[in-house]
């Protein structure tokens, strides 16, 4: 079975601060995605990987960055934390074809102060 | 660009009693159909998925889907819930080509005793 983990299930942060979720995939996918979220918006789309070093803007990229260096990680990167952005973040990775069904972690749940 | 409507934010039934949760798309060449299930505090996992073939597709938990190209839907049901069934339930569509799956809002589905 795939598994995708999430280094941190809670954590709180302070205004300002730089943020960074973590995320391990161990089937050898090419795709990585970062979600959030909230309650009545459904799941959006913040960053999309389709491969190492190479990275697309989604929905909501704004106040985000990301970073894959290495093939099973994928890092989700809040460079100045607001309070706006509380929320569930949900990691997913799948195989590169269009077919193929989205794994996700367990989510990180982030609260800004 | 792909959308998806899930036509309840919320279904209260009472257990063992049939339900349907609802999904439309936005009309494509070739779609990949998916539900996924998310139980509180967990990431989302597959419930099913349509690729090609039979329109009727069978998932975990005795869930099963209809999948309707003329009117663009795809919709779930299960004859018979039970109260662990309670969780959150997303409807997502990849089209043919594209990487990213856009997915529904979520449905609520609340199964009381």
């Amino acid at each position: 079975d795939v598994k995708v983990t999430q280094s941190s299930r809670y954590l709180v942060k302070r205004t300002g601060e730089k943020v960074f979720l973590e995320c391990v995939q161990d089937m050898d996918h090419e795709n990585m995605f970062w979600y959030r979220q909230d309650p009545g918006l459904g799941l959006r789309l913040i960053y999309f990987s389709y491969d190492v070093k190479m990275k697309e803007k989604g929905d909501i990229p704004e106040g985000y960055s990301v970073s894959r260096e290495k093939k099973e990680r994928f890092s989700l990167i809040l460079e100045s934390a607001s309070t706006n952005q509380t929320s569930m973040y949900l990691c997913a990775s799948s195989l590169g074809q269009g077919y193929s069904p989205l794994h996700f972690g367990n989510g990180t749940r982030l609260t800004v102060t | 660009a792909q959308s998806v409507t899930q036509l309840d934010s919320q279904v209260p039934v009472f257990e063992e009693a049939p339900v349907e949760l609802r999904c439309n798309y936005s009309s494509s060449v070739s779609v990949y159909l998916f539900w996924y299930v998310q139980y509180p505090n967990q990431g989302l996992q597959l419930l099913l998925k349509y690729l090609s073939g039979s329109t009727l597709v069978k998932g975990i938990n005795g869930f099963e889907a209809e999948f309707n190209k003329s009117q663009t839907s795809f919709h779930l049901r299960k004859p018979s819930v039970h109260i662990s069934d309670t969780a959150e339930y997303f409807c997502a569509v990849r089209s043919g080509g594209s990487y990213i799956p856009t997915f529904g809002r979520g449905t609520s589905l609340i199964v009381h005793p």
